[in-house]
């Protein structure tokens, strides 16, 4: 069954800091992984999506890398700023399922001046 | 504007009265998705429609019903509230081509008493 965790739970950074934030999926054989950001009491944003024969997307300051053969994924942010503060999900499509995705619990993010 | 519309924003009912929470999307989009999220358990699907009348569960289908009659509907229905399905409920949709971008509606937030 396909598990997906995100590293760390929460983070608390200075504004301009470039950071990743880290996701793991169980079963390498995906058919995609998209990031997500979800703002408080607000729904979920789109960010990125990679396909599984991708190994990067990039859009603005932010890049998202996929390995699928160690279950790794990282979405690095450049020069951070508070704009950035929201909770980061990554989620999964998995090729046998193409119907389901599956999230992790997400990472809190905190950007302070 | 291409979007995701789900209401109520917020609902507080009492156990056992049915209750059905509207979902729409404006972006002919053939998948749609019900969603719940729990704090430190992420997003958990619920049920999903590949077309109208097409419909599967997802994982957490027990206490839910959907139905798909037209293609930018997918209404979730809760025939008898329990306390533990007291929860933010998110819909989502997307396209079923190469790079099916999940976009989601802004939340229900369901308090059941």
């Amino acid at each position: 069954k396909q598990e997906v965790t995100q590293i760390p739970a929460a983070l608390s950074v200075p504004e301009g800091e470039n950071l990743v934030l880290n996701c793991s999926f169980t079963d390498s054989a995906i058919y995609n992984l998209q990031w997500f950001r979800q703002d408080p009491g607000k729904g979920l944003t789109s960010l990125l999506l990679i396909q599984s024969s991708q190994r990067e997307q990039t859009s603005g300051r932010l890049n998202a890398s996929l390995d699928k053969s160690s279950g790794r994924s990282t979405l690095y942010i450049a020069a951070s700023q508070p704009g950035d503060s929201a909770t980061y999900l990554c989620a999964v499509r998995h090729s046998g399922g193409y119907n389901k995705l599956i999230f992790g619990a997400g990472t809190r993010l905190a950007v302070h001046p | 504007e291409a979007q995701v519309t789900q209401n109520p924003r917020y609902l507080i009912t009492v156990t056992g009265k049915k209750l059905t929470v509207t979902c729409s999307q404006n972006m002919n989009h053939e998948y749609m998705s019900w969603y719940r999220q729990d704090p430190g358990l992420g997003l958990r699907q619920i049920y999903y429609s590949m077309n109208v009348e097409v419909t599967d569960k997802g994982d957490v289908p027990e206490g839910y019903k959907v139905s798909r009659k037209e293609k930018r509907n997918f209404p979730l229905i809760l025939e008898s509230p329990s306390p533990n399905q007291t929860s933010l409920y998110f819909c989502a949709s997307s396209s079923t081509g190469y790079e099916p971008k999940l976009f989601f509606g802004s939340g229900t937030q369901l308090s059941v008493l």
